[in-house]
């Protein structure tokens, strides 16, 4: 069973940083694309971050561009998201999540945590 | 970016009804799409993928539909347990994945 288990949330000033981890268990940690997904209180998901099976290849949305950074060790089978500069905006609970390749095609928000919250606040 | 755009935002009804939820792209997105469900206090589920295939252990009374820039979710004969929010997502052109703005499902 695909387990992911997201930790790190807490109370942050703006202006600092934070580091997410998410543990993978259950599955070939590092045959898998992986995500970060955030949710502000009373709003939809928000895709802001993926990193290939590899970690040669790591995307961003425009929001968090220059001031997050992904990463993931394949030996640990541990997703990171390390936050810098941190705004009030960027409070929400961040998911850690898994694609699937099901029938051939690559689904890619098939598995997720259980969410860690960060708040932005001084 | 591909802005999906959910209708309606509030939708009541009565159980044991039938519900449809539409989700329309800003361009073509082909089938690229899935609808996930989410209930208070727990993540997204996913329920659909590539617009009409159900998700493992999703019952057969979900069924997703369309193509290009218009979708739909009709969940048949609705359960207490489908009371929820309903979002659509994208994957045909990412960065970045776009997700709708969601869909809540109230009992009438």
């Amino acid at each position: 069973e695909v387990q992911l288990v997201e930790s790190g949330g807490r109370v942050v000033q703006p202006g600092g940083s934070q580091r997410l981890s998410c543990s993978a268990s259950g599955f070939s940690f590092g045959s898998y694309a992986m995500f970060w997904v955030r949710q502000a209180p009373g709003k939809g998901p928000e895709y802001i971050s993926s990193i290939s099976s590899s970690g040669g290849s790591e995307y961003y949305t425009d929001s968090v561009k220059g001031r997050f950074s992904i990463s993931r060790d394949n030996s640990k089978n541990i997703l990171y998201l390390q936050m810098n500069s941190l705004r009030p905006e960027d409070s929400a609970v961040y998911y850690c999540v898994k694609e699937e390749a099901i029938s051939g095609l690559v689904i890619p928000f098939v598995s997720w945590g259980q969410g860690t919250l960060v708040t932005v606040s001084s | 970016d591909i802005v999906l755009t959910q209708s309606p935002a509030t939708m009541s009804v009565s159980p044991g009804e039938r519900a449809t939820l539409s989700c329309r792209a800003s361009e073509s997105i082909n089938i690229n799409l899935a609808w996930f469900q989410q209930k208070p206090g727990q993540a997204p589920r996913l329920l659909i993928h590539g617009a009409s295939t159900r998700a493992t252990g999703v019952p057969d009374r979900f069924t997703g539909s369309g193509s290009g820039r218009e979708f739909t979710l009709t969940i048949a004969s609705l359960q207490s347990e489908d009371f929820a929010v309903y979002y659509c997502q994208q994957y045909n052109n990412w960065p970045p994945y776009t997700f709708g703005q969601g869909t809540k499902l109230e009992i009438k």
